[in-house]
């Protein structure tokens, strides 16, 4: 599947380092999402963008911050992250956010280690 | 509030034994429903979706899902299970709020030779 990839695949990080976490989507899709999914907990919305603008913010962090600077390419932006910031990070793009066109395909993750 | 909840968080099944995950919603008026399965180090794949229409919906790798509006039911099912449907399940469930989906707790089905 390469509708939706994401760079890097793995991720080392310490808390004071700044690093950025990458996706693309290939399907001319209008909605771009990003997810957090830690161990043994239910899947996260953290932000969401529509036509790279962002239409929801799910009470993240400040030392997450996202930017869309077109419909295909979304980036988080990381910065003195903590020790439970570790998780796979998860991007999912969709046709729209209304109506039948709201399906979500994902990109493969990128697995976040703090140390 | 809207929920979606997974009843068994682990499924352990023999191969080639039929095996059925469950997941039941919140009530709505209208909803659309998802399944997606995860292997390991990866990220969701769509199993199969429900928009509108039939009710038994046909997916990948032989998975199928029936739309029950009374029982607020969309379970997945697949007749004869193989090694390699070892991996976790997730049922999604957007009530048409701005493309949000809510997630269940996911299941993890693991089948034994």
């Amino acid at each position: 599947e390469t509708g939706v990839t994401q760079t890097p695949r793995h991720l080392v990080m310490g808390m004071t380092n700044k690093k950025s976490l990458k996706c693309e989507q290939h399907l001319g899709h209008n909605a771009m999402y990003w997810y957090k999914q830690s161990a043994k907990k239910p899947l996260e919305l953290m932000f969401v963008y529509s036509l790279e603008e962002r239409v929801e913010n799910n009470s993240v962090p400040s030392r997450f911050s996202p930017e869309c600077p077109n419909s295909s390419h979304l980036f988080l932006h990381l910065h003195t992250l903590q020790p439970e910031d570790s998780a796979l990070y998860l991007c999912a793009s969709s046709q729209d956010r209304r109506g039948q066109r709201v399906t979500q395909y994902f990109g493969p993750g990128t697995r976040l280690l703090v140390l | 509030a809207q929920s979606v909840t997974q009843l068994d968080s682990q499924v352990p099944v023999f191969e080639e034994a039929p095996v059925e995950l469950r997941c039941n919603y919140s009530s709505s008026v209208s909803v659309y429903l998802f399944w997606y399965v995860q292997y390991p180090n990866q990220g969701l794949q769509l199993l199969l979706k429900y928009l509108s229409g039939s009710t038994l919906v046909k997916g990948i790798n032989g998975f199928e899902a029936e739309f029950n509006k009374s029982q607020t039911s969309f379970h997945l099912r697949k007749p004869s299970v193989h090694i390699s449907d070892t991996a976790e399940y997730f049922c999604a469930v957007s009530y048409n709020q701005g493309g949000k989906l809510i997630f269940g707790q996911g299941t993890e089905l693991s089948v034994k030779p």
